[in-house]
């Protein structure tokens, strides 16, 4: 059964520090890395990884995987009171007989919170 | 188009009656998920459609869960006999995924929150 572990699963910071939230995953026939930020509402999606040691950014968010330690980062510099959310990784795997994926795996998030 | 919606946004019942969710997907998206959240955890798969064939069913998903989408189009999620482990948000998604494998993102709806008396 596919696996996806976040850590920390909550963080409290200020204003301006910079947060490294974590995503470890075990997942057969591995696709993609997805991360999401959920508020009050629906999962809006942030980023998608398929490659090892690419980094992704957009503005002050980045993120990067390494598949050989099944692992993914997701960095927040100069983190506003905007930024406090639910961040959840999600993996993709290929369903047995499929060229594409399907069902995307989640982790439980991590609840960030950025205090003024 | 404005997204994937979802209908209703709340529901309360009472424990024994039956729900109905309504998903609409944006309108060129051929694929439609089913997930439910609970607090403090991410979503669970529920089910998933490829125009109107489900192809997919969690093990999470009783036999008093029911999906469908009989055009391809819009999906509904029914649930019978509901009991207070029901309450949850039930989320639904959508993507486009072309006869080429690539990149499968999902779009979220706002979600519809029921709770179970």
């Amino acid at each position: 059964e596919d696996k996806v572990v976040q850590s920390p699963l909550s963080l409290v910071v200020h204003e301006g520090d910079t947060v490294t939230l974590n995503c470890s995953y075990e997942v057969t026939n591995f696709r993609s890395l997805l991360w999401y930020k959920q508020e009050k509402k629906a999962p809006t999606f942030l980023f998608m990884l398929t490659s090892s040691g690419i980094e992704k950014k957009s503005g002050r968010l980045s993120s990067i995987l390494d598949k050989k330690e099944l692992s993914s980062i997701l960095n927040i510099t100069a983190t506003q009171t905007g930024d406090s959310a639910i961040y959840l990784c999600a993996v993709e795997a290929l369903g047995i007989g499929e060229t594409s994926g399907s069902r995307l795996t989640f982790g439980e998030g991590t609840q960030l919170t950025v205090n003024p | 188009d404005t997204g994937v919606s979802q209908d209703p946004r709340h529901k309360i019942t009472k424990r024994g009656q039956n729900v109905t969710f309504r998903c609409d997907p944006i309108s060129e998206h051929n694929r439609l998920y089913w997930y439910r959240q609970t607090l403090g955890q991410g979503p669970e798969f529920l089910t998933y459609f490829q125009n109107e064939a489900q192809l997919e069913k969690s093990r999470l998903l009783s036999d008093r869960f029911s999906a469908e989408r009989p055009k391809g189009s819009f999906s509904t999620l029914e649930i019978q006999r509901t009991e207070q482990g029901d309450s949850a948000m039930y989320l639904c998604a959508s993507s486009y995924q072309g006869a080429r494998a690539g990149a499968n993102v999902l779009t979220f709806g706002a979600g519809s929150r029921l709770t179970v008396l």
